[in-house]
């Protein structure tokens, strides 16, 4: 079953605004990352932040992490029309247990 | 750089039919993984190997067999296929089990 849930499960927003997505998890984790998908495409990976972690930057993406309330955002500055494609949380347990995925947000970012 | 490669990228199939999805990495991976991915449902892990010579199944596993036959290949096998496996399969490797992942293009199946 999903252990990350995104929300919101669709966002449309103007060239050169902000896009904030957000995701919650249930269990302890080890790491969180984000990826991206563009329509027809593979996944591609984008940050991973540790659980010891609490803010992190990658160009004009910034996510941030609060394991007190199990929860993650991403947000993309200054988005721009090439932004557009699928987002998904990944949270990463103890041990040997896999990525488990959620079900993603749509950001549809209009020029 | 190839990262991840899956074939087939498309097929159809009848149902009962089987058919194998290749896939093979060029990063000396330890852990690969095959995922499914339905709309309104994300990506689904079917099975995984966290190194050569082991294979786990993940939360979708009914229905499919894999083989790691060296480090670089996973295979996926459909013995029967059914509608319910009408999907787009993805591969994925990685150096270790809960860090990144590099997904492949995927492979979009339709069984009639």
């Amino acid at each position: 079953s999903q252990q990350g849930e995104e929300d919101p499960q669709a966002l449309s927003i103007q060239e050169g605004e902000n896009a904030t997505m957000n995701c919650s998890y249930k269990t302890s984790i080890n790491n969180l990352q984000w990826y991206r998908q563009n329509s027809g495409r593979g996944l591609v990976h984008l940050i991973l932040i540790r659980s010891n972690e609490r803010e992190k930057h990658s160009g004009r993406l910034r996510v941030t992490l609060d394991t007190s309330k199990k929860s993650s955002s991403l947000l993309i500055t200054a988005s721009r029309a090439a932004d557009t494609a699928s987002y998904f949380c990944a949270t990463g347990g103890s041990g040997n247990t896999p990525l488990v995925f959620g079900k993603g947000t749509r950001l549809s970012v209009i020029a | 750089n190839a990262g991840v490669t899956q074939t087939p990228k498309f097929q159809v199939l009848k149902t009962g039919q089987s058919m194998t999805l290749q896939c093979a990495q060029d990063m000396n991976h330890n852990s690969m993984y095959w995922y499914r991915q339905d709309p309104g449902m994300g990506l689904r892990l079917i099975y995984y190997s966290a190194s050569e010579g082991t294979t786990d199944k993940g939360e979708v596993p009914n229905g499919y067999n894999v083989s790691r036959l060296n480090k670089r290949e996973f295979s996926l096998r459909l013995e029967s296929a059914a509608p319910s496996q009408t999907s787009v399969y993805f591969c994925a490797s990685g150096a270790g089990i809960t860090g990144e992942l590099f997904f492949g293009e995927g492979s979009r199946l339709t069984v009639l």
